[in-house]
């Protein structure tokens, strides 16, 4: 049974640092994981999808990673924007949801 | 904007009733996934549709099903309603395998 976990499950950050947010799945059988933004109380809005058969996807500011020997994927956020605080989520399979973590980037 | 919308947006209920989410999905995706969000939790799978059948389901009891229609939408039924019902429901659109897009959510109050 696919577990995935997001760590931290909170950030606060100052305006215009880089991140990094991460997600480990205990499934190396996947064929694709996918990052998520959620503004309170609102729908998914999809980020980046990466397939089994890709290291990493870019978008922007964004970019993720995926190792799936490790079971882990990254997203790293540069120059960060208060807009860009959210709750980022990851997803295995489509199915498989972690808890997510919580990002506030401070003016 | 995903193409994915669903109705009602809000809704309140009184435990023990039955419920129906609808979801239409973004033109020529064959699969619809249905999610329940707790507040400050992170979605949690109910089960998936694909070209009508049933494709996946996660740990949630028989009280919860769902259709597919030929044109793709979906529905959700919940019969007797229970008070940790209460959550955000969320479906998804994609093709199989491929990057999903969600709607806005079904805001469930079970009082």
């Amino acid at each position: 049974k696919q577990e995935v976990t997001q760590i931290p499950a909170a950030l606060s950050v100052p305006e215009g640092e880089n991140l990094v947010l991460n997600c480990s799945f205990t499934d190396s059988a996947i064929y694709n994981l996918q990052w998520f933004r959620q503004d309170p109380g609102k729908g998914l809005t999809s980020l980046l999808l990466i397939q089994s058969s890709q290291r990493e996807q870019t978008s922007g500011r964004l970019n993720a990673s995926l190792d799936k020997s490790s079971g882990r994927s990254t997203l790293y956020i540069a120059a960060s924007q208060p807009g860009d605080s959210a709750t980022y989520l990851c997803a295995a399979n489509d199915m498989r949801f972690g808890a997510g973590t919580r990002l506030t980037v401070k003016p | 904007e995903t193409g994915v919308t669903q109705s009602p947006t809000h809704l309140i209920k009184t435990r023990g009733q039955q419920v129906t989410l609808r979801c239409s999905s973004q033109s020529g995706h064959n699969t619809v996934s249905w999610y329940q969000q707790a507040l400050g939790q992170g979605p949690q799978f109910i089960f998936q549709y694909y070209r009508e059948e049933e494709n996946g389901r996660g740990n949630f009891p028989p009280r919860f099903s769902g259709l597919q229609f030929p044109n793709y939408s979906s529905e959700l039924n919940v019969n007797a309603l229970e008070l940790d019902d209460s959550a955000l429901y969320l479906c998804a659109s994609s093709f199989v395998g491929r990057e999903a897009f969600f709607g806005q959510g079904t805001r469930l109050t079970v009082v």
